[in-house]
C-alpha cells in the first residue's frame, strides 16, 4: 500500500524567506504527483501537477521537483508572503484511480 | 465558469438520521471521488466512480452510500450506520483517466448533534 509522508507537520518562517516543503512516498510506480493548498475550512486548490515523466514544474513563485526513484518531491515557494500561510498537501496517483494523500504541512509566514 | 459545487456547506444531523451531500461538476470529468477529512489526519477515500453507473468502495466506505446516475453528479449519503460521521467531506473530480489533474469542491461540514 502506498504511504505518503510530509515532514515537517508545521513550519513557521519570516516573510521573504524561501519555503521548502517535502513529500515522500513508498511506491515509485506512480502516474503523477500533485501539490495542493488548503485554507482553513476550505477545499483543496491545485497548485502543480507533475507527470511521472517530468522532473519539475513551475508556476510563478512555485517550483516542484519529482524524483521517482527515491520517492521524493519538493515544493519550493520563493520569497514567502503572509498570504502563503496555509496547509500544503501532496498526493500521488498510482496505476489505479485511488490517489494517496499526505497529512500536509501547515505553513505560517510571519509579517 | 467550470468547477465543482458541493452543498450544503454546513449540515447538522441528529443521531439516527440519514443525510445526503450533493456534488455537481461541469468539468465533463469521468472520475469523481468522495473524501473525508478529520483534524490532524490526511484525506481518506470513501467512494470513487470512474464512469457513470459504476462506483467502487474506498478505504472507509462502511456507513456510506453513493450513486452515479449522471456524469455530472455524485451524491454521498451518510447513513445512520456510520458511527462517527462528524467530519469535513470533500468531493473531487478528475479527467484524462489516471493521469489527470484532480479538482476539489469547497467541502461540506457535517456535525452530528
Amino acid at each position: 500500500k502506498q504511504e505518503v509522508t510530509q515532514i515537517p507537520a508545521a513550519l513557521s518562517v519570516p516573510e521573504g524567506e524561501n519555503l521548502v516543503l517535502n513529500c515522500s512516498f513508498t511506491d515509485s510506480a506512480i502516474y503523477n504527483l500533485q501539490w495542493f493548498r488548503q485554507d482553513p475550512g476550505k477545499g483543496l486548490t491545485s497548485l502543480l501537477l507533475i507527470q511521472s515523466s517530468q522532473r519539475e514544474q513551475t508556476s510563478g513563485r512555485l517550483n516542484a521537483s519529482l524524483d521517482k526513484s527515491s520517492g521524493r518531491s519538493t515544493l519550493y515557494i520563493a520569497a514567502s508572503q503572509p498570504g502563503d500561510s496555509a496547509t500544503y498537501l501532496c498526493a500521488v496517483a498510482p496505476d489505479d484511480y485511488k490517489l494517496s494523500f499526505g497529512a500536509g504541512t501547515t505553513v505560517t509566514v510571519r509579517a | 465558469d467550470g468547477g465543482i459545487t458541493q452543498s450544503p456547506k454546513y449540515l447538522f444531523r441528529k443521531e439516527g438520521q440519514n443525510v445526503t451531500l450533493s456534488c455537481e461538476q461541469n468539468l465533463n470529468h469521468d472520475a469523481m471521488y468522495w473524501y473525508r477529512q478529520d483534524p490532524g489526519q490526511g484525506l481518506r477515500l470513501i467512494y470513487y466512480s470512474q464512469i457513470v453507473n459504476d462506483f467502487q468502495k474506498g478505504d472507509i466506505a462502511e456507513g456510506y452510500s453513493v450513486s452515479r446516475e449522471k456524469k455530472e453528479s455524485f451524491p454521498l449519503t451518510v447513513t445512520s450506520a456510520q458511527k462517527n460521521p462528524t467530519a469535513f467531506y470533500l468531493c473531487a473530480s478528475r479527467g484524462q483517466g489516471a493521469t489527470g489533474e484532480l479538482f476539489f469542491g469547497e467541502g461540506s461540514r457535517l456535525t452530528v448533534l
